[in-house]
């Protein structure tokens, strides 16, 4: 089954415990993306990927840290979580221009 | 940077009306309009694309058109259905040329279709 997979979906942690959040593909999509979701605000994308080892800044990428070693995987690095970053973040991929698809989401809280 | 305003921030209608959604954006190098429905504790879901060498794209009962020019394009959903009620979020790629994927979304609008 195509799929984008997110772990974990659900994560309460303490400020400044660095976390990792995983982001998996199995559609072989050179594209890939994290947004947050938060109330009223939308969706805001914080990083991007358009391919292995090509990964550019999006809207609100202050805080976070992302890598792209292989296709299939892009993980968002929280190094010294803070409160402001509790949100809900989606994960997503796509085949170029075109439908991206969303993880399951991850809500996080940052006491 | 882009930025992306959309309008209404809530719409209520009754079933089999019509609902239409607008958005601007700044950029005049974006060039790819998505549309996104999210149902409540779900993941969003692309229901309709354009991009910015067409006016105006259709989908049975959703439609979106773009006017370059003034830079804003609308999604409109004709005879509505309880299903409809979601939330839509329009978005703008603006990464511009042979580049792509930096998505910009508006803010949504709550969608409510009454019976």
């Amino acid at each position: 089954e195509a799929q984008v997979t997110q772990n974990p979906r659900y994560l309460i942690t303490v400020t400044g415990k660095k976390l990792t959040v995983t982001c998996s593909q199995n559609m072989n999509h050179e594209y890939m993306s994290w947004y947050r979701q938060d109330p009223g605000l939308g969706l805001r994308q914080i990083y991007y990927s358009m391919n292995v080892e090509v990964t550019d800044k999006g809207d609100v990428p202050e805080g976070y840290k992302v890598s792209r070693k292989e296709k299939r995987n892009f993980p968002l690095i929280l190094e010294s979580p803070s409160p402001n970053q509790t949100s809900l973040y989606f994960c997503a991929s796509s085949l170029g221009s075109a439908e991206q698809f969303f993880g399951p989401g991850t809500r996080l809280t940052v006491l | 940077g882009e930025n992306v305003e959309q309008h209404p921030s809530t719409l209520s209608v009754q079933e089999g009306d019509s609902a239409v959604i607008k958005c601007t954006y700044s950029d005049s190098a974006s060039n790819y309009f998505p549309w996104y429905k999210q149902e409540l504790g779900k993941r969003p879901q692309l229901i309709i694309d354009i991009r910015s060498n067409v006016g105006e794209k259709k989908d049975q009962r959703i439609a979106v058109t773009l006017n370059k020019t003034a830079k804003h394009f609308s999604l409109h959903i004709t005879e509505t259905q309880p299903e409809d009620s979601a939330v839509y979020f329009c978005a703008a790629d603006n990464a511009g040329g042979t580049s792509y994927g930096k998505l910009t979304f508006g803010q949504g609008t709550i969608l409510t279709v009454h019976p």
